[in-house]
Parts: structure tokens; C-alpha cells; sequence
């Protein structure tokens, strides 16, 4: 079975902290994906990031930067320098590596409210 | 771009209505997905399609049945609706050989039943 869980459900910071969230999952397949998606408010998800369980690289973006750490089923997403916009709920999801109808499983999801 | 879109942002229905949620692709994606979104569970998967006429269930399809009679379309119907499907309903789309597993999302329709 496939599991993905976020334990912090809502996080509220200051503009320009930094802010960690945590993602941790689990599953008995050797080869999947992870992904990270962000909802703002008007409801729309939006791709963020994937990673694949051979690429153990930490990948930075911008003010976005990703932690894959297999050792210990983790995968972290930090923004520096939060800004307003960056408040939304944010979704860590997993699925093996096949090919067809891929079955995304989600975490329960981060309120990420960031305060001017 | 791809583009999800579904039928209506927000609706309100009374208890024992059947209820229809369109959702329309426009990328020619063979895969498509319906997930209902609750606080503090995330996203679950109801049923996908990964062609026309076929249909697979998701983890939770009770209560609800879906119809795809064109690659673009896919369709969520509650036959009965009820208060506890009271819930955001999401739509995706992606590609059967995409081997990233990427899947584009809709706005959702937050539905309610009194």
C-alpha cells in the first residue's frame, strides 16, 4: 500500500521567513515518482515539481528548493523568502514508475498562510 | 497550454438529485481522473478513464458512476445526491505514454447538498 503523509496541517509565518514543509511517505515499490502541488485559492493545482526514487539530488528553483532524502522517505519542500503569493495549500503526491493510467496518491495537504 | 476545465465552479443541490459534473480536456490526454477533496484528507481518487468507455474505480467510487463517451470529456454523475458528498470535486487529465506521471487539474467545482 501507498501512503503519503503531511503532518503539519497548517503553517503561518511572517513575509520573507523561511518556511519547511514536510513530506513523508511510503511504499513497497522500488522505482515511483514524487510530485509537489500547489493550490491557491482559486482552486486550481498546479504542478510544482517531480522527482523520480533514482535522483536522490536536492533541486532548487528559485526561491523553491526540494529535500529527497530515500533513507528516510522524505521529501521536503522549502521556500525562501516567503512572499504573500506563495500562500496556498501544497500537496505532496506519489505514484510508481508505469506506464497507463497512473494513480496519484496525496498527502492531506499544508495551509500555507504567509502574512505581510 | 494544456487546459481542464469543468462545468461549474460552484452548485448547490438538494438531497436525492441527480447531480452531473462535466469536465472537458482539450490536449487529446487518453488518461482522466475525478478526486473529491476534503479538509484534512486531501485528494481521493473516485474513478479514472484511461479511454473512451473504459472506466476504472478509484479508492472511494460509492455512490457515485461516470461516463466517457469522448476522449474529451469525462463525466461524474451521483445518481442520488446526498449531504456527505458534500465536497470540492476535482478533474485531471494526462497522457497514457507520459512516463512522468504529470497530471493537469481543473478548477474544481465545489458542490453542496442541503
Amino acid at each position: 500500500a501507498q501512503k503519503v503523509t503531511q503532518a503539519q496541517t497548517e503553517i503561518s509565518v511572517v513575509e520573507k521567513e523561511d518556511v519547511t514543509l514536510d513530506c513523508v511517505y511510503e511504499t513497497r515499490d522500488t522505482t515511483y515518482y514524487l510530485f509537489w502541488y500547489k493550490q491557491p485559492p482559486s482552486g486550481e493545482l498546479v504542478f510544482l515539481i517531480r522527482r523520480n526514487s533514482f535522483d536522490e539530488q536536492n533541486e532548487i528553483s528559485g526561491r523553491y528548493s526540494w529535500n529527497f532524502q530515500k533513507s528516510t522517505s522524505s521529501f521536503n519542500f522549502t521556500i525562501t523568502a516567503s512572499q504573500v503569493v506563495d500562500s496556498a495549500v501544497y500537496f505532496c503526491a506519489l505514484r510508481p514508475i508505469i506506464q497507463g493510467a497512473q494513480k496519484l496518491v496525496f498527502g492531506q495537504g499544508t495551509r500555507l498562510t504567509i502574512n505581510p | 497550454d494544456v487546459k481542464v476545465t469543468q462545468s461549474s465552479r460552484y452548485l448547490v443541490k438538494r438531497t436525492g438529485e441527480k447531480v452531473f459534473l462535466e469536465c472537458v480536456q482539450d490536449m487529446d490526454h487518453e488518461n482522466m481522473f475525478w478526486y473529491r477533496q476534503d479538509p484534512g484528507l486531501g485528494l481521493r481518487l473516485i474513478y479514472f478513464s484511461y479511454d473512451v468507455k473504459m472506466k476504472e474505480k478509484g479508492d472511494i467510487p460509492e455512490g457515485y458512476s461516470v461516463s466517457r463517451e469522448k476522449k474529451e470529456r469525462f463525466s461524474l454523475i451521483l445518481e442520488s445526491a446526498s449531504t456527505n458528498q458534500t465536497s470540492m470535486y476535482l478533474c485531471a487529465s494526462s497522457l497514457w505514454l507520459q512516463d512522468q506521471g504529470e497530471q493537469f487539474f481543473g478548477p474544481g467545482t465545489r458542490l453542496t447538498v442541503l
